[in-house]
């Protein structure tokens, strides 16, 4: 098993372009989650789906948005990068919504210029 | 989720048993006592948890006092490959969907 997988590892983006952060886990988790973790800090939540077909907010959902694309896939996207942005992502998936034990991927390092 | 504290850092032997000490003396009843680790430019790995009896897995042993003020997460053979910062977390089943990550322990593991 591959757990949770994030595609690109890296990426570089001039202010205002958009892009899309891929996630895939193999676990059948139901639930999957969407982190941003700036240098030094901790992770801070910006959206989670709950099951496929449904996605919440998190604590910094501002600039992003989301798609449960199946069960497997949430992806992220930046309609418009901005130098705020520039963080490591994780995703992450967990057998339901709640759980505390959830499984990260290895993060993407995103850099707007 | 309740409050804890760690050691800033820590250092152990390669080899050796790394044990790490987490202060929670304010935990609930129902709240559970969580570790994850965080290696170096990778994700958060989640390790063990427990409620009030000791629990071990292929990673790690949990031990938790008796009155659950506080715990220690034990690597039986330190490895290089354990080098990272360690994180204790306390909250119920179920809290919630956003895992709260203090500063944790940087433990470093030296041959």
């Amino acid at each position: 098993n591959a757990g949770v997988t994030q595609t690109p590892k890296f990426q570089v983006l001039k202010t205002g372009q958009s892009m899309t952060l891929q996630c895939a886990q193999d676990m059948n988790h139901n639930s999957m989650y969407w982190y941003r973790q700036d240098p030094g800090m901790g992770l801070r939540l910006i959206y989670y789906s709950a099951s496929e077909g449904t996605t919440d907010k998190g604590e910094v959902p501002n600039g992003y948005n989301v798609s449960r694309l199946n069960k497997r896939e949430f992806s992220l996207r930046l309609e418009s990068a901005a130098p705020s942005q520039t963080s490591v992502y994780f995703c992450a998936s967990s057998e339901r919504t709640g759980l505390n034990e959830q499984f990260f991927g290895p993060g993407t390092r995103l850099t707007v210029l | 989720d309740a409050k804890t504290t760690q050691p800033t850092s820590m250092d152990c032997a390669e080899g050796r048993a790394a044990n790490l000490p987490c202060n929670h003396s304010t935990i609930s009843g129902n709240e559970y006592v969580y570790w994850y680790r965080q290696i170096h430019s990778q994700g958060p790995q989640y390790i063990i948890h427990g409620l009030k009896n000791n629990e071990t897995n292929e990673m790690a042993s949990l031990i938790i006092t008796e009155d659950r003020k506080s715990s220690t997460l034990i690597l039986p053979h330190a490895t290089l490959r354990d080098t990272a910062v360690y994180y204790c977390i306390v909250r119920a089943y179920n809290a919630g969907n956003m895992l709260t990550f203090g500063g944790g322990t940087r433990l470093m593991v030296k041959p």
